[in-house]
């Protein structure tokens, strides 16, 4: 059964303080895999699609990779405004509709 | 630069009470999903539509129903409110293409509650 599962549920940083989200993934042919942010009462906004394993893209203090069996999204000397849930999902081949969703690590940053 | 347009953005209802949230993209998009999103339980997909004239159920359903007006338009219609239903619902759109993913790009939400 296709399955992402993210962790932790909940990180608090210092302002400054780099770490790294994690989602681990089980498809049956992975099409692309999803990065969104979402902030308190909005719509998940779009991050990074990536599609094979070995890719890297980057926004900001934000950079996301992707390996056979999961994508970190990592975060470099984050801001309080980086403050948000981040959402992974994954698209399998089986399914253009199928985009599963894990539910999420929210992302507290400390002045 | 709308985007995905989702209304009413809150609403309340009464048990049995029946109620359409409409939503309309202007990215020319062919498919267009409807999400419900649950603390704890992520996004999950309730319908979608791949194509104007074409609907399908997702993973829940049930309580349901959709209608893709035109290429622009996706509502979904809760003909019998229940409070299982209270949630936030995200109306979301995509190109639909056989090649690599297809990035969804999500309305602004709309909060439901059913007492």
């Amino acid at each position: 059964e296709d399955q992402v599962t993210q962790s932790p549920e909940a990180l608090r940083l210092q302002e400054g303080e780099s770490s790294s989200l994690n989602c681990s993934y089980t498809v049956s042919g992975l099409r692309g895999l999803f990065w969104y942010r979402q902030d308190p009462g909005k719509g998940p906004e779009f991050l990074f699609t990536l599609y094979s394993a070995g890719e890297e893209k980057e926004k900001e203090r934000l950079k996301a990779t992707l390996t056979k069996k999961e994508s970190f999204l990592h975060i470099t000397a984050p801001k309080p405004e980086d403050s948000a849930t981040y959402l992974c999902a994954v698209q399998a081949y089986s399914s253009a509709s199928k985009i599963i969703f894990g539910s999420g690590t929210r992302l507290s940053i400390r002045p | 630069n709308a985007g995905v347009t989702q209304t009413p953005k809150f609403q309340v209802l009464k048990t049995g009470q029946s109620m359409t949230l409409q939503c309309a993209q202007d990215m020319n998009h062919n498919s267009m999903y409807w999400y419900r999103q649950d603390p704890g339980m992520g996004l999950r997909l309730i319908y979608y539509s791949a194509s104007e004239g074409t609907t399908d159920k997702g993973e829940v359903p049930n309580g349901y129903n959709v209608s893709r007006l035109n290429k622009r338009e996706f509502s979904l219609r809760l003909e019998s409110a229940a409070p299982s239903q209270t949630s936030v619902y995200f109306c979301a759109s995509s190109v639909t293409g056989t090649g690599s993913g297809n990035t969804i790009y999500f309305g602004e939400g709309s909060w439901l509650t059913v007492v």
